[in-house]
């Protein structure tokens, strides 16, 4: 139990489909982040939110759209997406400042497997 | 441009004896660094950090991390290799000039032999 709580584990959705990612953390966090994890690729930051405001946007295409109600839970809804979009789908939390602490640790979820079909 | 190099993409060592898994990066200032382990089909898991201090830290499951700001360097290190130590490790750089980026590494596959 890592107090990142990501559903569904996995997804599998057409291209024309509409879903949703959900996270939730039960650290106290005020940050949170998604991130795309591909086979043999870096890490790939996609979006940060901050006491539930979009602070990073990492040129994300319009078809990923997140949501940050409140500080706890993120959402990511997916739209018209890709065979290439496949991939893991992570969700992290993190206790920052306003403007971001640099030495403060990032924990993760365990993940959502999506596929693309 | 800032970076993180893993440059093994996969380490092979025997169980009992001793590993390294090397990380170096490419960030101005003073970053803060981390090392992350994954096991298959999980997330990312915090093993230990450095911010400031003695150069040698000190994490879970008996992993230990070396700083080396001269040859900006961050090795991951176990005295004891252990065959469930088997998994993909990740080497992240902070920044110190605030905002919310992590540099990962592309990650190295550790692979412990019984």
């Amino acid at each position: 139990e890592t107090g990142v709580t990501q559903t569904p584990r996995h997804l599998v959705m057409g291209m024309t489909n509409k879903k949703s990612l959900k996270c939730e953390q039960h650290l106290g966090h005020n940050a949170m982040y998604w991130y795309k994890q591909s086979a043999k690729k870096p890490l790939e930051l996609m979006f940060v939110y901050n006491f539930k405001e979009q602070t990073e946007n990492n040129s994300v295409p319009s078809r990923f759209s997140p949501e940050c109600p409140n500080s706890s839970h993120l959402f990511l809804h997916l739209h018209t997406l890709q065979p290439e979009d496949s991939a893991l789908y992570l969700c992290a939390s993190s206790q920052d400042g306003i403007s971001g602490g640099p030495g403060n640790t990032i924990y993760f979820g365990e993940g959502s497997w999506l596929t693309v079909v | 441009a800032q970076s993180v190099a893993q440059p093994e993409d996969q380490v092979n060592v025997a169980e009992g004896n001793p590993l390294t898994v090397k990380c170096t990066y490419s960030v101005s200032g003073n970053p803060y660094l981390f090392w992350y382990v994954q096991y298959p089909n999980r997330g990312l898991q915090f093993l230990l950090k450095y911010i400031t201090g003695d150069n040698l830290v000190k994490g879970s499951y008996g992993f230990e991390a070396e700083f080396n700001k001269s040859q900006t360097s961050f090795h991951l290190k176990k005295p004891s290799a252990l065959v469930s130590d088997s998994a993909l490790y990740f080497c992240a750089v902070r920044p110190n000039t605030g905002g919310f980026k992590t540099i990962f590494g592309a990650g190295t596959r550790l692979f412990v032999k019984a």
